[in-house]
Parts: structure tokens; sequence; C-alpha cells
């Protein structure tokens, strides 16, 4: 089955600054690739995602990339603010609503 | 985006009684809806998949006679944690998907479950 992998585990930046996870995943089946931002206790929300058919997509001060000969991609965070703290999870899944398999997370915590 | 609805949001039950969690697709049919379990500071972790009117498939390590899941129509699927332990307290979420959210997923608001 597929397997992600999500770094880092944890992130600080100061306000402002740009924060950049990375994730793998191992089954080129994958073909769609879902971030999801969750605060304590609520369901994640979704963020972005990227078809497999795209390199890039962005949507203001977040962006994806995605690799598919590397297997891996990113989520880009411009200017930071300190609402963007959370934790971040990345996700694969072939067919879009079928079994979508999730990242480790990423806690992104913003300094003012 | 689409609506999932879960209920209820908090939920404490005794040691080895049954609770069960409903989880709703308010305005689309969802072809497939997906039960995870979340411990604290964890990610998600597939319990099991259900398709309406079939049985649902498990992931490896969750015991289907404990985690009862039931997907009788296109907009509700149940999980049903029976004679329940402490152990399975945690915060339990299900998605859904339809051909109708464009091929996305939309989470419920998810349940915390604590067993005293």
């Amino acid at each position: 089955g597929e397997n992600v992998e999500q770094h880092p585990s944890t992130l600080s930046v100061q306000e402002g600054d740009s924060a950049v996870i990375k994730c793998t995943y191992s089954d080129s089946a994958s073909n769609y690739f879902p971030w999801y931002k969750q605060e304590l206790g609520k369901r994640p929300q979704l963020i972005i995602d990227i078809r497999s058919n795209v390199g890039e997509k962005k949507d203001q001060r977040i962006a994806v990339t995605l690799n598919k000969t590397a297997k891996h991609f990113s989520l880009h965070i411009t200017e930071t603010q300190p609402e963007d703290s959370a934790v971040y999870f990345c996700a694969a899944s072939y067919g879009g609503y079928q079994k979508v398999t999730f990242g480790t997370g990423t806690k992104l915590q913003v300094i003012p | 985006g689409a609506v999932v609805s879960q209920h209820p949001s908090r939920v404490i039950c005794k040691s080895g009684t049954s609770v069960k969690i409903e989880c709703r697709s308010l305005d689309f049919q969802a072809t497939t809806m997906f039960w995870y379990r979340q411990f604290p500071k964890q990610s998600l972790m597939l319990m099991a998949t259900s398709n309406e009117g079939s049985k649902a498939t498990y992931e490896q390590g969750v015991e289907k006679d404990k985690f009862l899941i039931n997907h009788a129509s296109l907009t509700l699927s149940t999980l049903t944690v029976t004679s329940a332990h402490p152990e399975d307290s945690s915060f339990y979420i299900c998605s859904a998907g339809g051909e109708g959210t464009g091929n996305t997923i939309y989470f419920g608001e998810g349940s915390w479950l604590t067993v005293v």
C-alpha cells in the first residue's frame, strides 16, 4: 500500500517568514495530493490540493509543488501569520475520493 | 464545499459498553466513507473503508468485531465501538467522498470518545 513520509515533524518560523513542508510517497499510481490544516480537536481542513497532471499550484500565500519522478511534493507558505500555526498533514490517494493515506503531520508554530 | 456531519462530538461511556458514532453527508451522496482514529499528537490512522451496501474493508490490525461499521445508505455510515475499553479513548473522525464532491474528500467534525 501507499506510504507517505512527512518532514519536519515540527517547524518554528518567525512571523513573515516562509515555511516549507516536504512529503514523499511510495505508490507511483497515486494521483491526488491534498494538504490539510488541523487545529487541536477539530477536523482537518483542506487548504490546497494538486493532481498528478500539474506540477505546481498556488492559492494566495500557499503553494504546492509536485515532482512525480521523485515522488515528492511540498507545501510552501509565504508571509506566515500567527493564525497559520496548526498541524499540517500531507496526503496521497489514487482516484480522488478513494482511500487517502496521510503523512505523520508537521506542527507549525509561527512566532509573532 | 460539501458538508459532512458527525455526531456526537463528544461522548463518555463506561468500560464494557458500546457507543455509536454517526457520519452523514448532508448535500451529496457519499459513495465511500472512511473512518479514522487519531490519538493525541499523532496522525490520522485509517481504520476502515465503507462502501454503501457492502461490507466495510478494515485496515490491518483493526478488529472488525470490535469496530462495527454500517453504511446502509448513501448518506449515512455508523461506527459502533463495542465493549469499549479505556484504550479505545480517542478522536474518531469520518470522511466521505463521491462524484458530487469533485473527487474531493470532506471530513466530519470528529467525535471525542472517552471510556471511563
